[in-house]
């Protein structure tokens, strides 16, 4: 099965960099996602599809602060400079056949 | 610019129908794969429904034989209609485009659902 895996929440202080992790489920090491950030009271934003390779492709006007990378079933987003406003709740997903899979989100408080 | 306005939320009784609509614009609708994805208070993200190109249709479990998926190819414009609707299907929905089949890139704003008597 499908199963994409996320920490609940994450800390880091204005202006550090941090690294959230999103794990693929055993058999599924080769799959790409995707990364999406929820600000509070708002609807998602798209940020970057990731490959297995690490290679990733970023939606429009994403600040170069936010980057990808891969490590066998890892996918992991970092975030560097951090600001006020990438407070938010960050979602991986990825997609099988007729079926799309979300993370259960990390809440990213930054202090 | 691609937007994607979605509308047609509100209080239902357990049991009653909805009609979600997406109204898109910027882009074709009918030509791009587009997906319903709830989200319930306080919780994370949940695929719903999508709808390919060829008109294909796909759903969770949780909503099959209930929700129908739709288009109107002239009016650019994706439906999400809900039947025999549950306390367990509030949530507020999003419509989003399914960019190359794979991952969504843009998404709407979200319109609010709830099942209570």
């Amino acid at each position: 099965q499908l199963v994409l895996t996320q920490s609940p929440s994450a800390s880091a202080s204005l202006g550090a960099s941090v690294k959230l992790t999103c794990t693929l489920s055993s058999g599924h090491s080769s799959y790409a996602i995707a990364w999406h950030q929820q600000q509070p009271e708002k609807g998602p934003r798209y940020l970057m599809k990731l490959n297995s390779d690490g290679s990733h492709s970023k939606g429009d006007g994403i600040p170069d602060r936010f980057s990808g990378s891969s490590s066998g079933a890892e996918r992991y987003l970092t975030i560097s400079s951090l600001q006020s406003e990438d407070e938010a709740d960050y979602y991986c997903q990825t997609w099988g056949t007729g079926s799309w899979v979300f993370g259960g989100g990390t809440k990213l408080t930054v202090l | 610019e691609v937007q994607l306005v979605e509308s047609g939320g509100g209080l239902i009784q357990p049991g009653g129908s909805l009609r979600l609509s997406c109204a898109a614009s910027g882009f074709t609708v009918s030509s791009n794969y587009m997906s319903w994805v709830r989200q319930a208070p306080g919780k994370g993200l949940e695929w719903v429904s999508v709808i390919y190109s060829g008109g294909s249709t796909y759903y969770a479990d949780s909503v099959k034989g209930r929700f129908t998926i739709s288009r109107d190819n002239s009016k650019n414009t994706l439906y999400l209609q809900m039947n025999s609707l549950r306390a367990e299907d509030t949530a507020v929905y999003y419509c989003a485009r399914v960019r190359e089949g794979d991952y969504y890139d843009y998404w709407g704003q979200g319109t609010l659902v709830t099942v209570s008597s």
